[in-house]
């Protein structure tokens, strides 16, 4: 079993959808990052959560730490938000440990 | 400020060849880390450096090593390559608790 878990895989949805994106974790952690890599490579970083909630815009993630759980939302989703969303775990020495990724396309 | 850049973006090697890639931090970082993206895969992570050690490595052969430098630049090298090598190396910087930074990445493909 991976350390790190994202659901679902793929999603596919139409513009203006209400997106939610899962992580769960089996290992302590310090924080944990919501990432977005579009084609071609370059990742992004979303988010740094140590605990409860935060909001950029359309994203909102939240972290439950006694669950080991975590979740990316996106309100009014658009095809620009279409991307592989990456959620990944911060342990000891800054080290980081990537779940295998939610593949998200947007239709118009 | 650059933030992280890599180079090169692109590079196409032959089996047995040996390569070396390099990574600039975001300014102020002092921690390098390196990762490995096969396609389709989340990112493996090789090893990280801070104080030009090596502090931590993954679960990557002895063909794989890396350097960093007093300006904290670093270095990963592949040698003797696979290829089962090819694919997307992430560099990552950090300083203390603070937000990872990556860079654009170098697409290897080895032939």
């Amino acid at each position: 079993k991976n350390e790190v878990e994202q659901s679902p895989q793929n999603l596919t949805a139409q513009e203006g959808e209400f997106i939610t994106i899962n992580c769960s974790y089996s290992v302590g952690i310090s924080a944990l990052h919501w990432l977005q890599q579009h084609p071609g490579g370059g990742i992004v970083s979303l988010f740094m959560l140590s605990s409860g909630k935060k909001k950029h815009g359309r994203l909102i993630a939240t972290i439950n730490i006694q669950e080991k759980h975590s979740s990316l939302h996106i309100t009014a989703s658009h095809p620009r938000d279409s991307a592989v969303y990456i959620c990944a775990v911060r342990g000891g020495a800054q080290k980081l440990v990537f779940g295998q990724g939610t593949r998200l396309t947007i239709n118009p | 400020d650059a933030g992280v850049t890599q180079s090169p973006t692109h590079l196409i090697k032959t089996r047995g060849q040996q390569v070396t890639l390099r990574c600039s931090p975001k300014s102020g970082h002092d921690t390098v880390s390196w990762y490995q993206q096969a396609l389709g895969q989340g990112p493996q992570f090789i090893f990280q450096y801070y104080e030009e050690e090596e502090r931590q490595r993954g679960n990557f052969p002895d063909r794989f090593s890396g350097h960093q430098f007093p300006n904290y630049s670093s270095e990963l090298n592949v040698n003797a390559l696979l290829l089962g090598d090819s694919a997307l190396y992430l560099c990552a910087s950090t300083g203390g608790t603070t937000e990872a930074f990556f860079g654009q990445g170098t697409r290897l493909t080895v032939v």
